[in-house]
């Protein structure tokens, strides 16, 4: 099974800033990497894919990059809307489907 | 509209059963792979089964030989029936498509709003 991480576990950003997560597989999944981004009380909603292709109707101020076990996600200007919980994903080898635990980020 | 809703949650004692429905819209459950993940309170999400026509199933460890996953063959509902239930089970249960690209099972594209499942010990 391939293990997920993420961090940091908490990051803490201001409106209009950048965040930068980061996301790590414990053996190479290529570039078979999704990300999500989760509010509360919602399902996951599809962010990212193929590590750095957004999903229909993702703004452009998300971005992911990265291969093989190491990967980013970018959003280059904080807004509201984006203060969220986000998960990384791997389908290079499954089952299982595996996830990071999560990266929330919180308004400073 | 394209769109995925589970039923069926509900607070149950430790050892008994479930059956969790998901309810697919705008395309047939039939040509897809469809997954069962789960998000235990105040925890990540865990992938826990996954369906693809009538003939390939899949479960996590977690699950094997407890969770039963099959298709409504003249609706289009996917279910998912839990017995010997744990307390370790409860979460919120979300149904997920997984998005398809030249015959690869990939990330999920379509996620329910989830089904809260409850066990009591």
């Amino acid at each position: 099974e391939i293990v997920m991480t993420q961090s940091p576990a908490t990051l803490s950003v201001s409106p209009g800033e950048r965040a930068t997560l980061s996301c790590r597989a414990s053996q190479s999944v290529s570039t078979n990497l999704a990300w999500y981004q989760q509010k509360p009380g919602q399902g996951p909603r599809l962010l990212i894919y193929d590590a750095s292709t957004r999903a229909t109707g993702i703004p452009a101020r998300f971005s992911g990059s990265g291969s093989g076990t190491e990967f980013t996600l970018t959003i280059s200007s904080l807004q509201s809307e984006d203060f969220a919980v986000y998960y990384c994903q791997q389908y290079n080898n499954w089952p299982p489907w595996t996830f990071g635990q999560g990266t929330k980020v919180e308004i400073k | 509209e394209v769109q995925l809703v589970e039923s069926g949650g509900g607070l149950i004692q430790s050892g008994g059963s479930l059956r969790l429905s998901c309810a697919a819209s705008g395309f047939t459950v039939s040509n897809n792979y469809i997954s069962w993940v789960r998000q235990a309170p105040g925890k990540g999400l865990e992938w826990v089964s996954a369906f693809y026509s009538n003939v390939i199933t899949y479960y996590a460890d977690s699950v094997k030989g407890r969770f039963t996953i099959f298709r409504d063959n003249s609706k289009s509902i996917l279910y998912l029936q839990m017995n010997s239930l744990r307390a370790e089970d409860t979460a919120v249960y979300y149904c997920a498509r997984h998005r398809m690209f030249r015959g690869a099972v990939c990330d999920f594209d379509i996620w329910g709003q989830g089904t809260v499942v409850t066990v009591s010990s």
